[in-house]
């Protein structure tokens, strides 16, 4: 069974640009959830879609949007890139019915110049 | 008050010895707990989970549960240094909640 695709992995950017990152969840998971990784925060959850709606969503400024795609899979857009955003951004999925464990992708690393 | 913390370490233990890795939690209606291995530069990867009071063994791993202390720790019996890595605890409340993450504990088995 594959596992959670995120493409590209990686990505540099400048400053004011925008980047849309892609996920694609393990098959038959419904749920996928986005966290922003940094040295000094850990992961920072952004928000999750389970069945094109969004579920849950973190403390995020409104740069950071996503969607999900009636074949599960999501992207995720980040508007007017600043420094900061320079992160690994992880995407994970589950059934997101009860109880069930999220599965990681490997990861987009992002760098903003 | 952090809603999930663990020691970020680094919690050094020679090889063969057992690594306890410890997670308090805050939201006393929480009830899945789940615990990943993090190798640095790499994702999160599932380990353990649980969601009964009381211990769970896969293998090496055995994972302890208290929720009436809201507590959730992790032994790693005989360490050996590939389980180098941080380790994250995971908590989510019940519901279609979302989960919270720790910062991860740093465990450093020496050789």
């Amino acid at each position: 069974k594959a596992g959670v695709t995120q493409t590209p992995r990686y990505l540099i950017k400048t400053r004011g640009q925008q980047v849309t990152l892609s996920c694609s969840p393990i098959s038959g998971h419904r749920s996928v959830s986005w966290y922003q990784q940094t040295p000094g925060q850990g992961l920072q959850f952004l928000f999750e879609y389970f069945s094109e709606t969004q579920r849950n969503k973190g403390n995020f400024p409104g740069r950071f949007s996503g969607r999900q795609f009636s074949n599960s899979r999501s992207e995720m857009n980040v508007s007017t890139l600043e420094l900061g955003d320079s992160a690994l951004y992880l995407c994970a999925s589950s059934s997101g019915q009860g109880n069930q464990p999220q599965h990681f992708g490997d990861g987009t690393r992002l760098s903003i110049l | 008050q952090k809603e999930v913390e663990q020691n970020s370490g680094p919690l050094s233990v020679p090889e063969g010895a057992i690594a306890s890795l410890n997670c308090t939690y805050s939201d006393r209606g929480s009830q899945s707990f789940f615990w990943y291995r993090q190798y640095s530069g790499k994702s999160p990867e599932l380990i353990m989970f649980i969601y009964s009071n009381g211990d769970k063994e896969d293998g090496r791993f055995t994972a302890q549960l208290n929720k009436a202390s809201q507590y959730v720790s992790l032994l790693i019996r005989d360490s050996q240094p590939s389980d180098s890595a941080t380790y994250l605890c995971a908590v989510m409340p019940g519901g279609y909640q979302k989960v919270t993450f720790g910062t991860g504990t740093k465990l450093q088995v020496i050789p």
